[in-house]
């Protein structure tokens, strides 16, 4: 029982440059969620999934595309890196509402 | 609306002594209440949460919280700090029931708690 799985574990980009963070669930749970972490600011919620099939805008959203490709993968798209984007990606899972399952994040930086 | 204030963004405790991080929340609805800990180049892990039943919520490794509804506060405790405390903590609200919220934690901005032999 793996939890929540992310990959890559790092990333840089290049201004522009596109790329998929991918982020699977072992735990069989409905919602999933992807937030981003920058200092001082606790975690942002981007986008998240309540169940298969549907997907809703967090708190920041813009810059970036979201899948919910089946029951235990969500992936967060950025179509066009810009340096504001350099942060450390989460990925997290509920059965519930309430408590939540987060992945070992994804530290991207944007040059 | 909600939003959560940490009020103390770093905390230094000597192994042994008590640790109290402070949290105080904002909701326009019935709020639950987390805290998680983030220990260096990890992930979240919950320890503790508020749903509506007890006020005072035991959590993992020796943490407790209490819910005070008249302070709007959820300050997180521990009677004796262990090294392997030391950590990031983030107390959390989410909407306790109903509403378009669904599952929308709002993160307070950390405390660093750093223990000292």
């Amino acid at each position: 029982n793996a939890g929540v799985t992310q990959t890559p574990k790092f990333q840089v980009l290049k201004t522009g440059q596109s790329m998929t963070l991918q982020c699977a669930q072992d735990m069989n749970h409905n919602s999933m969620y992807w937030y981003r972490q920058d200092p001082g600011m606790g975690l942002r919620l981007i986008y998240y999934s309540a169940s298969e099939g549907t997907t809703d805008k967090g708190e920041v959203p813009n810059g970036y595309n979201v899948s919910r490709l089946n029951k235990r993968e969500f992936s967060l798209r950025l179509e066009s890196a810009a340096p504001s984007q350099t942060s450390v990606y989460f990925c997290a899972s509920s059965y519930d509402r309430y408590e939540q399952y987060f992945g070992p994040g994804t530290r991207l930086t944007v040059t | 609306a909600q939003s959560v204030t940490q009020l103390d963004s770093h905390v230094s405790v000597s192994e042994g002594t008590p640790v109290l991080l402070r949290c105080n929340y904002s909701s326009s609805y019935s709020p639950s209440l987390f805290w998680y800990v983030q220990h260096p180049n990890k992930g979240l892990q919950l320890l503790l949460k508020y749903t509506s039943a007890a006020t005072l919520v035991k959590g993992i490794n020796g943490f407790e919280a209490e819910f005070k509804k008249s302070e709007t506060s959820f300050h997180l405790t521990k009677p004796s700090a262990h090294m392997s405390d030391a950590a990031e903590y983030f107390c959390v609200v989410t909407r306790n029931a109903g509403g378009t919220s669904y599952g929308k934690l709002t993160f307070g901005q950390g405390t660093i708690l750093t223990v000292h032999p």
